[in-house]
């Protein structure tokens, strides 16, 4: 039972590359999220999905989009990366739609030159 | 809008006790306690859901004011192992229960 897992853990990219950050869940949760956490602003919401075919935005989705693939997996992508998506991106899952228990996985750090 | 966290940061010795508090502007649904250490992620602690609600963990509990719209995580007698950052994460009634995280507050216990 692996939990919450996300690929890459690293990534170095040049402005206006585009990447995609995948995330995948085998605890059979419906809902799923995507946060970036910058230094001294806490976790910030991108976009989350509270259902399988449903994807909603958060606080900051601007410069981003994401796709559930499926029940388990959740990506989000960067089309034209910015220094600004310089951050620790960060996946998590729970049960049902907040207010359940979010359980996060290890993050990827992405660096925008 | 981000719910403020008090204090930014806090440095104890082994054993000592320490109060961090959680405090927002807005009606709140529910409160979510999460601590995480350097290079980790976030760790859930506990989640508080009706106004007047403590909650206990070990030695770390919580207590939620629903008419202050704040909460408070209490860590007594820390241990080493209580150190990082630790977030309040809160949920307000007409937010469609999203999740919306303080600044955090980083704990040192030093020996």
């Amino acid at each position: 039972n692996a939990g919450v897992t996300q690929t890459p853990k690293f990534q170095v990219l040049k402005t206006g590359q585009s990447m995609t950050l995948q995330c995948a869940q085998d605890m059979n949760h419906n809902s799923m999220y995507w946060y970036r956490q910058d230094p001294g602003m806490g976790l910030r919401l991108i976009y989350y999905s509270a259902s399988e075919g449903t994807t909603d935005k958060g606080e900051v989705p601007n410069g981003y989009n994401v796709s559930r693939l499926n029940k388990r997996e959740f990506s989000l992508r960067l089309e034209s990366a910015a220094p600004s998506q310089t951050s620790v991106y960060f996946c998590a899952s729970s049960g049902g739609v907040s207010p359940d228990t979010q359980y996060f996985g290890p993050g990827t750090r992405l660096t925008v030159l | 809008q981000q719910p403020v966290q008090s204090p930014q940061a806090v440095i104890l010795r082994e054993g000592e006790d320490a109060v961090i508090n959680c405090s927002s502007s807005k009606a709140l649904y529910s409160v979510h306690w999460y601590r995480q250490k350097h290079g980790e992620a976030p760790v859930f602690l506990m989640i508080l859901l009706k106004g007047g609600e403590q909650k206990g963990h070990d030695k770390i509990s919580a207590s939620f004011n629903e008419k202050k719209q704040q909460s408070s995580l209490y860590l007594t007698a820390s241990q080493l192992s209580y150190s990082g950052t630790y977030f309040c994460g809160t949920s307000a009634w007409d937010s469609n229960y999203q999740l919306i995280w303080g600044a955090g507050t980083k704990l040192i216990i030093k020996p």
